[in-house]
């Protein structure tokens, strides 16, 4: 069965450290996005990708930055990790602009 | 932009009671999802649901594009319901709009 799968699920980083935390489908999707979930602001979408070579900001890009080389994988990082950026964060894809929404399980990240 | 109201924000329920739970957009949607976010925070697909209704279970839901409104119904509760109800729609632009969800508590 086709899935999206994050890794790593947990990770505990250090201020200041750089992090990446990986998104990979298997549905061959053009439509990659990265939301953070944070207690009172719901879903915030950080960054996004429409095909191979394309990545996009969302409303809370700044201190993350994504790459698309691929279809199947948009790799999300921090390039500094602040104490704000501990949150969980969801990968999604769809197929196309209208189409179902798939969410991976989650990546729970602490820094300290 | 496209506003979504999402109502009641909290629901607490006996075991085996029904309930309804309202999403409302400001403008037309190309797509319309509900998701529920379980206590482990799993965001699970429920309905992809643009127009019309569809059934799953103890579950069904109904949009009416034409009214901006999308209704999901759970039957029969059970503890298992209990989390986070999300309706997700898209902008013309393909931009994703969450509502702000609908915390449920099923009490046994």
């Amino acid at each position: 069965d086709a899935e999206i799968t994050q890794s790593p699920r947990h990770k505990i980083t250090e201020t200041g450290r750089q992090v990446t935390l990986a998104c990979h489908q298997t549905w061959n999707h053009n439509n990659m996005f990265w939301y953070r979930q944070d207690l009172g602001h719901g879903l915030r979408l950080i960054h996004y990708s429409y095909g191979v070579q394309d990545t996009n900001k969302g409303e809370v890009s700044d201190g993350y930055s994504v790459s698309r080389s691929n279809t199947e994988d948009l790799p999300l990082t921090l390039e500094s990790a602040a104490s704000s950026q501990t949150s969980v964060y969801f990968c999604a894809s769809t197929g196309h602009v209208a189409g179902e929404l798939f969410f991976g399980e989650g990546s729970r990240l602490t820094v300290l | 932009g496209i506003q979504v109201e999402q109502s009641p924000p909290d629901l607490i329920l006996q075991e085996g009671a029904n309930s309804t739970l309202r999403c409302n957009f400001s403008d037309s949607v190309n797509n319309l999802q509900w998701f529920h976010q379980n206590p482990w925070g799993q965001l699970i697909n429920l309905f992809y649901i643009p127009s019309g209704t569809k059934q799953n279970g103890r579950l069904s839901a109904t949009t009416v594009a034409t009214e901006r409104y999308s209704l999901l119904y759970i039957s029969s509760s059970q503890t298992t319901d209990s989390g986070v109800y999300f309706c997700v729609g898209s902008s013309n632009t393909g931009k994703l709009i969450f509502g702000q969800g609908t915390t449920l508590q099923v009490k046994p």
